[in-house]
């Protein structure tokens, strides 16, 4: 089965320019998220996506990222205009939908897209 | 914030078991605790997750006190391909997301 894929692996451009990043989830799995690691920081939060509904974007740092995921399948985070700040690896994740007993299921991270803002 | 606490690098030999300890004194009853690596370069790994009782799967042992203040990660066999940053995390009982610490930077050493 194949795990969470990531497009590009890698992105440069230039401050100003947009950049979109695309994730293929997990088949069947409802659950996606994206997560990113800026230079010496912590992994951290973006969004969260159930299916093709915002369940919680309290991480995006502001309105420059837009992220969908349209069907319900793959997603992509478009950054517009990029900013040198927003240079960081960006990571996606999914995973299946809590059970009854609300057990979280383990999340399957992507390899990321390493982002470089000039 | 993460509500955990690590140390933050630690180190083991090749073939020995590492335990990485991690205290999360403010869990809550709701809680599980998970455990992910992130090895370089790459994307972070899910090992194992327990709520009270201790785990075991093919990857680790996750041993967990019984007032749930601290675990211990187990890698019973360390290989050179076991450095990696090891991530403690505690989750609500729902698809929460993943709130990342500082971690644990592992080294096994030849």
């Amino acid at each position: 089965e194949a795990g969470v894929t990531q497009f590009p692996s890698h992105s440069v451009i230039e401050k100003g320019q947009t950049v979109t990043l695309r994730c293929d989830p997990i088949s069947g799995h409802d659950n996606l998220y994206w997560y990113r690691r800026v230079m010496g920081k912590e992994i951290k939060f973006l969004l969260h996506f159930v299916k093709e509904s915002k369940q919680d974007e309290s991480g995006m740092p502001n309105n420059r990222f837009l992220a969908e995921r349209t069907g319900g399948t793959y997603s992509t985070l478009k950054v517009q205009p990029a900013e040198l700040e927003d240079s960081g690896v960006y990571f996606c994740a999914s995973s299946q939908l809590g059970g009854l007993a609300g057990l979280p299921y383990e999340q399957y991270f992507g390899p990321g897209t390493r982002l470089t803002v000039t | 914030d993460a509500k955990t606490t690590q140390p933050p690098s630690m180190d083991c030999a090749e073939g020995r078991a590492a335990n990485l300890p991690c205290n999360h004194s403010t869990i809550s009853g709701n809680e599980y605790v998970y455990w992910y690596r992130q090895i370089h370069s790459q994307g972070p790994q899910y090992i194992i997750h327990g709520l009270k009782n201790n785990e075991t799967n093919e990857m680790a042992s996750l041993i967990i006190t019984e007032d749930r203040k601290s675990s211990t990660l187990i890698l019973p066999h360390a290989t050179l391909r076991d450095t990696a940053v090891y991530y403690c995390i505690v989750r609500v009982a729902r698809d929460d997301k993943i709130i990342f610490g500082k971690g644990t930077r592992l080294h096994i050493l030849p």
